[in-house]
């Protein structure tokens, strides 16, 4: 069964860390996403990268960076984390072409106090 | 800005009762309409898709409508059962590339009611 592995379900950081939420695939995807998912504002797009080593900002980039080293790795990093990234972050996966859905993990839920 | 309006948000049918979740959206650039089932405590499964030079889409239970003229698409579940209950998201992107911009409606809870 293809996966989408995030290595952590619950994290709890304190106001000013630095976390790093990781995301890996199996499926050999070029294309990997990282969303927020908030009651009532659904899903946002945060950064999605196409190829190793680019990325490209999405809605809302602020706060937040990513790597990708690997072609099965996508990280995403709060460089200083505070209370209003506390969230459900969903990474997802896709093969390049149009019209095709992701798959997504099953999600860290981050509380910053 | 682009945008997907999804009702209702919340939506609680007895079982074997079926269930219909609308969605609109604003660009017409969109070819390309997925929808997801959120469960509790995983991540959004693609369960269908549907094509803009499609007008419906059938698998099982689940159909899927679209009319481009007036901007909306719409999920019909028949025959709902327990297991249907969960989040579902509709979709909409052009379709061009997968990373062209996918834009998520807000979801519907749906509660299949045993």
């Amino acid at each position: 069964d293809v996966k989408v592995t995030q290595s952590s379900r619950y994290l709890v950081k304190r106001t000013g860390e630095k976390v790093f939420l990781e995301c890996v695939q199996d499926m050999d995807h070029e294309n990997m996403f990282w969303y927020r998912q908030d009651p009532g504002l659904g899903l946002r797009l945060i950064y999605f990268s196409y190829d190793v080593k680019m990325k490209e900002k999405g809605d809302i980039p602020e706060g937040y960076s990513v790597s990708r080293e690997k072609k099965e790795r996508f990280s995403l990093i709060l460089e200083s984390a505070s209370t209003n990234q506390t969230s459900m972050y969903l990474c997802a996966s896709s093969y390049p072409q149009g019209m095709v859905g992701y798959t997504f993990g099953s999600g860290t839920r981050l509380t910053v106090v | 800005g682009e945008n997907v309006e999804q009702h209702p948000s919340t939506l609680s049918v007895q079982e074997g009762d079926s269930a219909v979740i609308k969605c609109t959206y604003s660009d017409s650039a969109s070819n390309y309409f997925p929808w997801y089932k959120q469960e509790l405590g995983k991540g959004p499964q693609l369960i269908i898709d549907i094509r803009s030079n499609v007008g419906e889409k059938k698998d099982q239970r689940i159909a899927v409508t679209l009319n481009k003229t007036a901007k909306h698409f719409s999920l019909h579940i028949t025959e709902t059962q327990p297991e249907d209950s969960a989040v579902y998201f509709c979709a909409a992107s052009s379709g061009r590339t997968s990373y062209d911009k996918v834009i998520f409606g807000p979801g519907t809870s749906l509660s299949v009611i045993p």
